[in-house]
């Protein structure tokens, strides 16, 4: 069974800092490996997809990498914001569309 | 893009009684819909996954008979949760897909909450 775990569960980070996410999963063959966000109360963004034959997908201060043989992903944040503020969630898809979540990192960014 | 709506964002009812809650794709037709039901400060856990014109396919532990899937158009879901008790009470997200290889879009959950 495949099981997602991500690391931090909390940040707290000043304004303007870099930071990485973290996100592990236990079975190496997936079909594809997404990052979301989420808002208080709110469903999910879709931030990036990444195809499992891909190494990284970058999106404006978002890059996410994937090292599929270790059961890795991070999610890296360039010059971060107030609103970045929100819980971040990774999910991997081990075929067709079937989704599994990490329990997420809720991100603080302070100004 | 791709959008799907949620209907309602919230509701609050007594014990004993029947929610419906409507997923609807509004700019493209999902042969896959799914629900996932959300705890505070946990994580998504799905619940069925649904196909336009045939029974959902619920995951272990989940009562079918409690949580009733329609999935009866190319952009209409419903979930309805019968005889809703407290411990039902929670934050419920459908989501989209186009054909079942293809990304999931999300809807912006209902919050359910059972007196």
């Amino acid at each position: 069974k495949q099981e997602v775990t991500q690391i931090p569960a909390a940040l707290s980070v000043p304004e303007g800092e870099n930071l990485v996410l973290n996100c592990s999963f236990t079975d190496s063959a997936i079909y594809n490996l997404q990052w979301f966000r989420q808002d208080p109360g709110k469903g999910l963004t879709s931030l990036l997809l990444i195809q499992s034959s891909q190494r990284e997908q970058t999106s404006g201060r978002l890059n996410a990498s994937l090292d599929k043989s270790s059961g890795r992903s991070t999610l890296y944040i360039a010059a971060s914001q107030p609103g970045d503020s929100a819980t971040y969630l990774c999910a991997v898809n081990p075929s067709g569309s079937r989704l599994t979540f990490g329990e997420g990192t809720q991100l603080t960014v302070n100004p | 893009g791709a959008v799907v709506s949620q209907h309602p964002s919230w509701v609050i009812c007594k014990s004993g009684t029947s929610v419906k809650i409507e997923c609807r794709s509004l700019d493209f037709q999902a042969t896959t819909m799914f629900w996932y039901r959300q705890f505070p400060k946990q994580s998504l856990m799905l619940m069925a996954t649904s196909n336009e014109g045939s029974k959902a396919t619920y995951e272990q532990g989940v009562e079918k008979d409690k949580f009733l899937i329609n999935h009866a158009s190319l952009t209409l879901s419903t979930l309805t949760v019968t005889s809703a008790h407290p411990e039902d009470s929670s934050f419920y997200i459908c989501s989209a897909a186009r054909v079942l290889d293809q990304p999931q879009h999300f809807g912006d959950g209902t919050r359910l909450s059972i007196l």
